[in-house]
């Protein structure tokens, strides 16, 4: 099947640094890629929807300052957490759909921010 | 607006026994709707999904679900679960116009030997 990738898996940063997360479709050209942020032991909340070539949609309430969303390949979507806090760990959670209308969607491996 | 009620948010069975998760969806137009298993740090793996075809959708891992419109209930169920069936799942649905999928809050699965 489709496979997406996120990397990195794990990280640990500084308050105040910034933090990028990469998603990339292995194997499919991804028009639009999905971001989602999932809180211990909660479901996922959508954060934007990030479109090839174009500014992302961000959720209501999700700073789009805060969560930079570049998608600058069919294959790469970035999300930026710009001066993390401790209150943005969490665990981010990238999804891609290639073209096609039945709405699935393929989703990566998570990455987990600690912020200290 | 779409959304997905997951009733129930921790499950135990008995290894062996039948495995129920429950979902109901809210949809002004005909949903596809998702059910996702997902293990400790890891990603969404898809376990089956209904796009208006057949009403009785089966997946992976024996996995099977029905879409009942006359209840808007999505549930999940499995004839006899295993150990290594113990995880989080989530129901999803995704909205008119768009592949962006909505969440329930989530059904921990622990399955007792």
């Amino acid at each position: 099947g489709a496979v997406v990738s996120q990397h990195p898996s794990w990280v640990i940063c500084k308050s105040g640094t910034s933090v990028k997360i990469e998603c990339r479709s292995l194997d499919f050209q991804a028009t639009t890629m999905f971001w989602y942020r999932q809180f211990p032991k909660q479901s996922l909340m959508l954060m934007a929807t990030s479109n090839e070539g174009s500014k992302a949609t961000y959720e209501q309430g999700v700073e789009k300052d805060k969560f930079l969303i570049n998608h600058a390949s069919l294959t790469l979507s970035t999300l930026t957490v710009t001066s993390a806090h401790p209150e943005d760990s969490s665990f981010y959670i990238c999804s891609a759909g290639g073209q096609g209308g039945t709405g699935e969607l393929f989703f990566g491996e998570g990455s987990r921010l600690t912020v200290l | 607006a779409q959304s997905v009620t997951q009733l129930g948010s921790h499950v135990s069975v008995s290894e062996g026994a039948l495995v129920l998760l429950r979902c109901n969806y809210s949809s002004s137009v005909p949903p596809y709707l998702f059910w996702y298993v997902q293990y400790p740090n890891q990603g969404l793996q898809l376990l089956l999904k209904y796009t208006s075809a057949a009403t009785l959708v089966k997946g992976i891992n024996g996995f099977e679900a029905e879409f009942k419109k006359s209840e808007t209930s999505f549930h999940l169920t499995k004839p006899s679960a295993h150990m290594s069936d113990a995880a989080e799942y989530f129901c999803a649905v995704s909205r008119t116009g768009r592949r962006a999928l909505t969440f329930g809050s989530g059904t921990r699965l622990q399955v007792q030997p």
